[in-house]
């Protein structure tokens, strides 16, 4: 069974411009949810998908954004780049969040905003 | 709102010693607890889970954890310490009350001495 993919691995940006990151979940997974980890915040949550639907939203402006398509792979989106938006951006999918199945991570996608 | 601690941000133990990393949980509803390990530029990955029944949770590499209500914690046990236990460890809580998201605690890096 494929595990839960991201690309790209390795993005590189300028302040000002802004980036689309993607998301193919384990197949028949129809949650996904996007993290923002970095040295200073940790993890901290951005939102969640359960069949195209945002159910969840974290604490973060609205130059994150975030879609799930019928297939249930998800792209997130930022706008407007800032320095402070550099870290690992990670994606898990899960069956059913809601009765304790559990989260499947994908690698990541490593942002650099120069 | 749930939150969880975990005891020391760095931990160090000798090869083939015990491992406990400490991890306590505050929420208002049930828990389903979670411990995940992250190798360096890699994802999450799940080591064990707890959602209901058996208190003490065995998970994958030899570690488990164990459940205590009346203390909120879920610490991670392993009772003898490999190399390759080297990485960061992440507890996480979140709940079946409608806000299934995972709240991360701040980690604790795992060095084995040889």
């Amino acid at each position: 069974k494929a595990g839960v993919t991201q690309t790209p691995r390795y993005l590189i940006k300028t302040r000002g411009q802004q980036v689309t990151l993607s998301c193919s979940p384990i197949s028949g997974h129809r949650s996904v949810s996007w993290y923002q980890q970095t040295p200073g915040q940790g993890l901290q949550f951005l939102f969640e998908y359960f069949s195209e639907t945002q159910r969840n939203k974290g604490n973060f402006p609205g130059r994150f954004s975030g879609r799930q398509f019928s297939n249930s792979r998800s792209e997130m989106n930022v706008s407007t780049l800032e320095l402070g938006d550099s870290a690992l951006y990670l994606c898990a999918s899960s069956q059913n969040p809601g009765q304790g199945h559990g989260y499947t991570f994908g690698s990541g996608t490593r942002l650099t905003v120069v | 709102a749930q939150s969880v601690t975990q005891l020391g941000s760095h931990v160090s133990v000798s090869e083939g010693a015990l491992v406990l990393l400490r991890c306590n949980y505050s929420s208002s509803v049930p828990p389903y607890l979670f411990w995940y390990v992250q190798y360096p530029n890699q994802g999450l990955q799940l080591l064990l889970k707890y959602t209901t029944g058996a208190t003490l949770v065995k998970g994958i590499n030899g570690f488990e954890a164990e459940f205590k209500k009346s203390e909120t914690s879920f610490h991670l046990t392993k009772p003898s310490a490999h190399m390759s236990d080297a990485a960061e460890y992440f507890c996480a809580v979140s709940t079946n009350f409608g806000n299934e998201k995972l709240t991360f605690g701040t980690g604790t890096r795992l060095t084995i001495i040889p």
